[in-house]
């Protein structure tokens, strides 16, 4: 059975980094990739990021400069890392999967993240 | 990067009726294109995939179309859970492009 969870802060401060967490489950980090999608209250959707079953990454470019995603395929976890947070990184943000599709068929509940001193 | 551009933004309509939203890409995405729902609170939900392929599970009142740069998402014969937001999306290279979003509100 395919799972996803996100975890991680619920408030950050402006300027510091986030750190964001994906634990799957029911596949293989390895062989299905995994995408980072955010939205800001009452806004839509935006992709930020995804990290193949090789390894490698690609991310929006109007993020690329301070986002970085990894992971830990013995803990079957993807990571988010964000840095010089800003107010308007508020969101909820989402990791996702294609698994039965070429698309996002798969998603977790979400983590809210507020950006505020 | 592709842009893709979806209307209306916000949509009333009563049971029974039949509604369709739109989606322009700025460039050929050779129907690599699919439509999501999401529900307040909710995490969004794949409806159609390929531009016109029915996701598992999803009512037959939902279906899409189009090709090249144009598509729609059209939904027959409105149910009370149809109501929500729905998303376009790029999904032929990254970054992988959502449109806007379309509120459809009960009338």
């Amino acid at each position: 059975q395919v799972q996803l969870k996100e975890s991680g802060p619920g408030l950050v401060k402006p300027s510091e980094t986030l750190s964001l967490t994906c634990t799957v489950s029911g596949f293989s980090l390895t062989s299905y990739h995994v995408s980072w999608v955010r939205q800001p209250p009452g806004k839509g959707l935006e992709w930020m990021g995804v990290l193949w079953g090789s390894g490698s990454t690609a991310y929006n470019s109007a993020l690329k400069s301070r986002l970085s995603i990894s992971r830990d395929t013995s803990k079957s976890q993807v990571f988010l890392k964000m840095s010089s947070l800003k107010t308007e990184d508020t969101a909820t943000y989402y990791c996702a999967t294609v698994y039965t599709t070429d698309y996002f068929d798969y998603w977790g509940q979400g983590v809210m993240v507020t950006v505020s001193s | 990067d592709i842009q893709m551009t979806q209307s209306p933004a916000s949509l009333s309509a009563s049971l029974g009726e039949t509604v369709t939203i739109e989606c322009l890409a700025s460039e050929d995405i050779y129907d690599i294109l699919a439509w999501y729902q999401q529900k307040p609170g909710k995490s969004p939900q794949l409806l159609i995939y390929d531009a016109s392929s029915l996701h598992t599970g999803v009512p037959s009142r939902f279906s899409g179309s189009g090709s090249g740069t144009q598509y729609s998402l059209k939904i027959n014969s409105l149910q009370p859970e149809d109501f929500g937001s729905y998303y376009c999306q790029n999904d032929l290279s990254a970054p992988y492009t959502f449109g806007a979003g379309t509120k459809l509100e009960l009338k």
